[in-house]
């Protein structure tokens, strides 16, 4: 079964550092180029951040730039998240997303996503 | 940035009729050198991930039934559910992935009437 599960969120202060891991099963994970994107309580869908399939390309939204750092580790299958200098405004499920391949072709739209893992930044 | 304007906000529906969500993007997501329009549909459900229904705008994404449907192209976009079913109630996000930052329409709720 083709599956992304993601792990490392919590509790943490303002100011403070999480880093997010997503477990990728059921597929060649180096294949594929990665993402994360965010949900506040109650809002719609940020994203956040991209990688690409050997991990030499990333981009980040301007809300993170500078803070955050998108990594992976394909002999380990996995991808990750490293948050730092964490805000009020950080608080949200993050989710990790793969941009889809059908027929050979990359379709860059997000067709498998984890569960999520929620993250609170407050004192 | 590119940004996506969803309407309606919200949208209530009666059981078998045909609900319409349009998306606007501030630019055009036609991609020249393949004639592809980098528009994306997801649904999803409360306590649930988002799930893909439609990328290149009208290609329906593997098992989404085909009473959904997307249209559009340049900078105008629709999604169509026909025949409503209580299973479509959801949030229904657009989004572009013509060029980063990636971003998504607000979201349109559709409920039933």
């Amino acid at each position: 079964e083709v599956q992304l599960v993601e792990s490392g969120g919590g509790l943490v202060q303002p100011g403070g550092s999480l880093r997010l891991s997503c477990a990728a099963s059921g597929f060649t994970f180096s294949s594929y180029e990665m993402n994360w994107v965010r949900q506040a309580p109650g809002k719609g869908l940020e994203w956040v951040s991209y990688i690409s399939r050997g991990g030499s390309t990333t981009y980040y939204a301007d809300s993170v730039k500078g803070r955050f750092t998108i990594s992976r580790d394909n002999a380990k299958n996995s991808l990750y998240l490293q948050m730092n200098s964490l805000r009020a405004e950080d608080t949200a499920v993050y989710y990790c997303a793969r941009e889809g391949i059908r027929f050979g072709e990359l379709i860059d739209a997000f067709d498998i996503w984890g569960q999520g893992t929620m993250v609170t930044v407050s004192s | 940035d590119i940004v996506m304007t969803q309407s309606p906000d919200s949208l209530a529906v009666s059981l078998g009729e045909r609900a319409t969500i349009n998306c606007k993007s501030s630019q055009s997501l036609l991609y020249s050198s393949n004639n592809k329009n980098y528009l994306a549909w997801y649904q999803q459900k409360p306590g649930q991930p988002p799930k893909l229904l439609v990328y290149w705008a009208s290609t329906r994404e593997s098992g989404v039934p085909d009473r959904l449907s997307g249209s559009g192209s340049g900078t105008d976009f629709t999604l169509t559910i026909s025949g409503l079913q209580a299973e479509d109630v959801a949030v229904y996000y657009c989004q572009q992935y013509y060029s980063t930052p990636y971003t998504f329409g607000q979201g349109t709720k559709l409920e039933i009437k």
